[in-house]
């Protein structure tokens, strides 16, 4: 129970052109779903917080227009890197906190952009 | 100095030996967790804990509250069990994570 399903896994995008990334809870409702960013042999990063039906919170120097996320119902939270460039390359995962889940937290699998 | 700190940073073994991973963290927490994230970057929950030990088959996880420090044990290691073991701490509910420990065990 309490997964999480993020897509797409990997994307190649040009560098100015959007990229959105999905994460749905398919057996638990998420009010709330964290964002990270991870650099290759760096931890994660918390990007942003995104709660159901109110803006997300960013962390300082996270750049809201840049990242735009929108958590527009209980099962679904996305992120949109919007006019990306190869700096934007890395890897992103999201993640929810499960009330009763023995595990706390449930991690998508990731998704790996590269702008080229 | 990051509040939370893993050792090693790198750990080789060989299969079967007995591994330890180390966590110390600086701030007060309401839970710790302990991760493993594989190659493709896929990150699993192993354990959550607040205190005392859990195991959950050839895993071993401890936490000590006063001494602000837990340990990851994996018993009777295998190849499979190479990864990234990520500690993180839950605090003002929001989780920091450690740099990680990247296993290898070798056949």
């Amino acid at each position: 129970g309490a997964v999480v399903s993020q897509h797409p896994s990997w994307v190649i995008c040009k560098s100015g052109t959007s990229v959105k990334i999905e994460c749905r809870s398919l057996d638990f409702q998420a009010t709330t779903m964290f964002w990270y960013r991870q650099f290759p042999k760096q931890s994660l990063m918390l990007m942003a917080t995104s709660n159901e039906g109110s803006k997300a919170t960013y962390e300082q120097g996270v750049e809201k227009d840049k990242f735009l996320i929108n958590h527009a119902s209980l099962t679904l939270s996305t992120l949109t890197v919007t006019s990306a460039h190869p700096e934007d390359s890395s890897f992103y995962i999201c993640s929810a906190r499960v009330r009763g889940f023995n595990y706390g937290y449930t991690f998508g699998s990731g998704t790996r952009l590269t702008v080229v | 100095k990051n509040e939370v700190e893993q050792s090693p940073q790198n750990l080789t073994a060989q299969e079967g030996e007995f591994i330890t991973i180390n966590c110390s963290y600086s701030v007060g927490i309401s839970a710790l967790h302990w991760l493993q994230q594989h190659p493709g970057g896929g990150i699993v929950s192993l354990f959550m804990l607040s205190s005392g030990k859990k195991k959950h088959g050839r895993l071993i996880a401890t936490i000590n509250i006063q001494e602000k420090h837990s340990s990851l044990h994996i018993t009777a290691s295998h190849p499979r069990d190479s990864a990234v073991y990520i500690c993180a701490v839950i605090s003002a509910r929001q989780l920091t994570f450690g740099s990680g420990t990247q296993l290898t065990v070798l056949p």
